[in-house]
């Protein structure tokens, strides 16, 4: 059973601190993984997408891949407010199946 | 450029009944993917159509069924609903089976009582 794994948070940051998420998977054939932010009641929306080993910088979003670990993290530097969301992390295993964790709860406080 | 659409927002429907929903994805994409989403929970893949036909399938029985369009649009049928069936449908679309990037659609909120 392929699964991704978050902590479920939730996790709490001061205003303009940076925020760290992590997620690991067990198939390690992935092919790309990807990090999506949902506002409750809203449907998820896409902020980041990484395919090899290493760092994405996207402003104020970073990506890291680690496939050799099947760990990737998202940064979040100078957090907001509007940063306050779950976070979850899909990874489009290798048949194409693509597995969401199960999110982490971010919380900035102001 | 028009994103992800999909209808109707909101449903209820009675257990044992059967409900279609309907997606259009994004302009230029041809592969649209299903998930189904409970409370508290992270999206779980129902199914992914590409071409036409159904490429892949989750761990969901047969009442859900779904078809694609010519033109890429998509509906999700379930037959004899559950009251466990009450989720976020949400409908993804991305170029050729979700390699790269997928997109959400706002979701359809079904309510089985």
């Amino acid at each position: 059973q392929k699964e991704v794994e978050q902590n479920s948070g939730p996790l709490s940051v001061p205003e303009g601190a940076i925020a760290s998420l992590n997620c690991t998977y067990s198939d390690r054939g992935s092919q790309s993984f990807f990090w999506y932010r949902q506002y409750s009641g809203k449907s998820p929306e896409l902020i980041m997408f990484i395919y090899s080993n290493g760092d994405k910088e996207d402003g104020r979003f970073t990506a890291q891949l680690n496939k050799a670990s099947q760990y990737v993290s998202l940064l979040i530097r100078d957090s907001q407010p509007s940063d306050s969301a779950t976070y979850l992390c899909a990874v489009n295993a290798r048949d194409d199946k693509i597995i969401f964790g199960k999110g982490t709860r971010l919380h900035i406080l102001p | 450029d028009a994103g992800v659409t999909q209808s109707p927002t909101h449903l209820i429907k009675t257990r044992g009944q059967q409900v279609t929903l309907r997606c259009s994805p994004k302009s230029g994409h041809d592969t649209v993917s299903w998930y189904q989403q409970a409370l508290g929970q992270g999206p779980q893949f129902i199914f992914q159509y590409y071409e036409e036909e159904e490429r892949q399938r989750g761990n969901f029985p047969d009442r859900f069924s779904g078809h694609q369009f010519p033109n890429y649009s998509s509906e999700l049928n379930v037959n004899a609903l559950w009251l466990g069936d009450s989720a976020l449908y949400l409908c993804a679309s991305s170029l050729y089976r979700g390699r790269d990037e997928q997109y959400f659609g706002p979701g359809t909120r079904l309510t089985v009582t």
